[in-house]
């Protein structure tokens, strides 16, 4: 049990459909990450949220709108996505982000997500 | 800038052989540095973690050493289980906070 909950586990959409990633985290962090995992490739940091603020965006496409209403929860909002956006997108959450401090992140399962 | 290398895959190794993956780093400042596992279909799991220098990381029989002088943190486990066919990242995060990882190394444990 890692505390870092996803869903949904798989999403198959098309191009021209609207869908929200959830990630929910129970450790009391206050840091939470999105990430992108391909094959072959390294993980990708996406977004990153600190005390609910956008700290972190790493010239991620404006088809990936992040919401993080709460430190405990974090959402990606996908539309208009493209075949190439198919992928492993990784949630994650550690104590803070700050700059003094090197936390360990923590993850949960993943979403597949696979755009027709 | 920041970086993590290890070795590549695909690692085969029978049941109870002794595993190395070799990972090392370059950074500006003093990393922390994670050994992570995933299993098949679920996302990454820490397996273990240093700190600072000399400091030796331990979890399920697995281990790696920071080693300052030659920027390594190679992981080891004496003797390998099925169980283990994962893919292993090396990760470091340094002042600011930034996870750096490496591409991933797949190894398979066989019978």
């Amino acid at each position: 049990e890692t505390g870092v909950t996803q869903t949904p586990r798989h999403l198959v959409m098309g191009m021209t459909n609207k869908k929200s990633l959830k990630c929910e985290q129970h450790l009391g962090h206050n840091a939470m990450y999105w990430y992108k995992q391909s094959a072959k490739k390294p993980l990708e940091l996406m977004f990153v949220y600190n005390f609910k603020e956008q700290t972190e965006n790493n010239s991620v496409p404006s088809r990936f709108s992040p919401e993080c209403p709460n430190s405990s929860h974090l959402f990606l909002h996908l539309h208009t996505l493209q075949p190439e956006d198919s992928a492993l997108y990784l949630c994650a959450s550690s104590q803070e982000n700050t700059p003094a401090r090197k936390d360990t992140q923590y993850f949960g399962p993943g979403t597949r997500l696979t755009v027709l | 800038g920041d970086s993590v290398t290890q070795m590549e895959g695909p690692v085969t190794l029978s049941e109870e052989a002794f595993l190395t993956i070799n990972c090392t780093y370059t950074a500006t400042g003093y990393p922390s540095l994670f050994w992570y596992v995933q299993y098949p279909g679920e996302g990454l799991q820490l397996l273990l973690k240093a700190t600072k220098a000399d400091d030796k990381g331990s979890n399920k029989g697995f281990e790696a050493t920071y080693r300052k002088e030659t920027t390594s943190f190679h992981l080891e486990k004496g003797s390998v289980q099925v169980s283990d066919s994962a893919v292993y990242f090396c990760a470091l995060a340094d002042t600011g906070n930034q996870f750096y990882f490496g591409t991933g190394t797949s190894l398979t444990v066989i019978p």
